[in-house]
């Protein structure tokens, strides 16, 4: 069975300009997630999805963060304009349905803003 | 609210020594989950172990056990034999089952075992 995949595996910008991750999640699964994790920190949750409807996006910054899941399979999350501050490896997570089941992660984005 | 705790930053230990990572977590729901996840210097999070809060019996899969206490609120994981291969951060994690499926995380264990 295929792990979830994520790309680009590292991205290196300038503060104020933009970029894109993409995730493709393991096959069957409806819930998505999106994870930030900070250098020295466990991973936070930015959003989660449900099929292609959002759940949960309480601690996404949307001032510069968007994320989208069309069609309820591949997702891509955005930053624009990105921040020193959002340096961090940027996980991709799936699960069959949701509540109490296994998440698996995908290799992630290693984001550096200069 | 919900809280994990991992108390230990970083632990080192030579190669064939048992370590044992502790986890304390804090929650008000009485259906819950736990979760341990490796994550080698690859970056990727690797899934060890799930356990819900009415299993209370302890797992053992080959070098690795775990010991779910409810009483003191504790999932601690233990390495047998630890081998370098097994050097990498440790996160335990908690899901409460009866509202969301939001899994917090510990701040992670970072294990190093020498040769």
């Amino acid at each position: 069975e295929a792990g979830v995949a994520q790309s680009p595996r590292y991205k290196i910008i300038e503060k104020r300009q933009s970029v894109a991750f993409w995730c493709n999640p393991i096959s069957g699964h409806a819930t998505l997630y999106w994870y930030q994790q900070i250098l020295g920190q466990g991973p936070k949750l930015l959003i989660q999805f449900q099929n292609n409807g959002v759940v949960d996006d309480s601690q996404l910054p949307k001032d510069r963060f968007s994320a989208e899941r069309l069609k309820g399979v591949d997702s891509t999350l955005k930053i624009q304009p990105a921040k020193l501050e959002d340096s961090a490896v940027y996980l991709c997570a799936s699960s069959f349905s949701g509540i109490g089941d296994t998440q698996y992660f995908g290799p992630g984005t290693r984001l550096t803003v200069l | 609210a919900q809280k994990v705790t991992q108390a230990q930053t970083e632990i080192s230990v030579v190669e064939k020594e048992d370590v044992t990572l502790d986890c304390v977590y804090e929650t008000r729901d009485t259906t819950y989950y736990l979760f341990w996840y490796k994550q080698p210097p690859s970056g990727e999070l690797v899934f060890l172990i799930r356990r819900n809060s009415f299993d209370e019996q302890n797992e053992i899969s080959g070098r690795y056990s775990w010991n779910f206490q409810k009483s003191t609120s504790s999932f601690n994981f233990t390495i047998t034999a630890s081998q370098v291969v097994d050097s990498a951060v440790y996160f335990c994690a908690l899901s409460e089952g009866d509202r969301d499926d939001k899994i917090i995380f510990g701040k992670g264990t970072r294990l190093h075992i020498l040769p």
